[in-house]
């Protein structure tokens, strides 16, 4: 079945980097455009970065900008988050989600979501 | 970018319908038609409700219809259910190629 499944959330130390992975299964990875979306404890859902299907482009949330980066490898049917310099402010669950146009640009719902990776910054 | 105004709480009885606003400006809700609405129950991942302003995706019930008029998208639940107890978000794409969520609506189901 369609299924994304994150993954490499944990406790990190301010300052320090992690990287989140998203495991896509069961539709062609390659043709969709994806989204990263975090959601702080008892808050509110924020978005956080979106790629395009090819990689070709990528935008992010003034929030993370120059801090997080956001990739994907189709070969593998994988998306990632790449968080350096993290604060307490991102700690948060967060969640990978396909986004529902293909072959353009992500502008489109997020249908598919992951069940999400909790990070925690914190010293 | 600033959040999407949404009320933090409504509520209703079981069978009536109610609405929830989603307020923008001119540079996302009000430049496209690219809103959308999530439905999220505690601990649980968010599950698309509508699309591209007033869709439904195949599967959701036809209780939740969607509209949008000027800088303000609206999602009404009609028939309204215990099981519709839960947060709801709005979505926008905007001028900057970005997205944006709506600070989300507590429904409550008395």
């Amino acid at each position: 079945q369609v299924q994304l499944v994150e993954s490499g959330g944990g406790v990190v130390q301010p300052g320090k980097s992690l990287r989140l992975s998203c495991a896509a299964s069961g539709f062609n990875f390659s043709i969709y455009g994806m989204h990263w979306v975090r959601q702080a404890p008892g808050k509110g859902l924020e978005w956080v970065a979106d790629i395009w299907y090819d990689g070709t482009y990528r935008n992010s949330a003034d929030s993370v900008k120059g801090r997080f980066t956001i990739s994907r490898d189709n070969s593998k049917n994988t998306l990632y988050l790449q968080m350096n310099s993290l604060r307490a402010e991102d700690t948060a669950v967060y969640y990978c989600a396909r986004d529902s146009y293909t072959w353009t640009f992500p502008a489109g719902a997020l249908d598919i979501w992951g069940q999400g990776t909790m990070v925690t910054v914190s010293s | 970018q600033s959040a999407l105004t949404q009320p933090a709480s409504v509520s209703g009885s079981p069978g009536q319908s109610i609405t929830i606003s989603c307020t923008g400006t001119s540079s996302d809700v009000g430049a496209y038609n690219y809103v959308s609405w999530y439905q999220q129950h505690p601990g649980k991942a968010p599950k698309l409700l509508i699309y591209e302003a007033s869709n439904r995706p195949s599967g959701v019930s036809n209780r939740f219809s969607g509209s949008k008029s000027g800088n303000t998208a609206s999602l009404t639940i009609s028939g309204l259910q215990a099981g519709d107890e839960a947060d709801y978000y709005c979505n926008s794409y905007t001028g900057s190629s970005t997205r944006v969520f709506g600070t989300g609506t507590k429904v409550t189901v008395l």
